[in-house]
């Protein structure tokens, strides 16, 4: 039972360079979610797509692209990373959009931009 | 402006003893959830709560719905040191727009000292 994968696990950057954090999810969900994770800040939406063929901004979506390739992939694409990109990057996945749906998140991506 | 504060930040308390821990908003919740994190992993739901005034019980854990649906709380009974993590409650808003949105607290940090 893997339930979502998230590659890589652990990334450095400089800043300027781009680079695809890739999400996979094997429960056939509908929904999928990008987050980002800072100390004392909480979880916060980047982008999610509620169903397939359809993505939408979150609450910090600036310097984020976003594909939903198929109905089991959501990738998330920083196209020019800078230093407040620094964070810890968390995929996660629900059958339905909703807020009293069950997420399933994966383990993370480390994420440093020097 | 954070719409959930959880209280206290940081919580470090002897295995046995009882403990509760916050989720405090000035905004009304369709629903609230509760996620424990722990080390190097995501988020894994423990509950969800969607009545004002809902108590659930989860083993030794039990989570608390406030009546006007603004507050949460979780109480631990008789801690174990595998109740150590980052503990997280999310509460859904409707928007303006009628879109549903998840808003993240900002965590307590839970460890239970052997």
């Amino acid at each position: 039972n893997a339930g979502v994968t998230q590659t890589p696990k652990f990334q450095v950057l400089k800043t300027g360079q781009s680079m695809t954090l890739q999400c996979a999810q094997d429960m056939n969900h509908n929904s999928m979610y990008w987050y980002r994770q800072d100390p004392g800040m909480g979880l916060r939406l980047i982008y999610y797509s509620a169903s397939e063929g359809t993505t939408d901004k979150g609450e910090v979506p600036n310097g984020y692209n976003v594909s939903r390739l198929n109905k089991r992939e959501f990738s998330l694409r920083l196209e020019s990373a800078a230093p407040s990109q620094t964070s810890v990057y968390f995929c996660a996945s629900s059958l339905f959009p909703g807020t009293n749906e069950k997420l399933f998140f994966g383990s993370g991506t480390q994420l440093s931009v020097l | 402006t954070q719409l959930l504060e959880q209280s206290p930040q940081f919580l470090s308390i002897q295995e046995g003893e009882n403990l509760t821990v916050y989720c405090n908003s000035s905004s009304v919740f369709s629903s609230l959830q509760w996620y424990r994190q722990e080390p190097g992993e995501g988020p894994v739901l423990l509950v969800t709560v969607v009545t004002g005034g809902e108590v659930k019980k989860l083993k030794r854990l039990t989570f608390q719905f406030g009546d006007a649906r603004k507050d949460s709380s979780l109480h631990i009974t008789a801690a174990q040191p595998g109740d150590t993590g980052l503990y997280l409650c999310a509460g859904g808003l409707i928007s303006n727009f009628g879109n549903e949105k998840l808003t993240f607290g900002t965590g307590t940090r839970l460890t239970i000292i052997p």
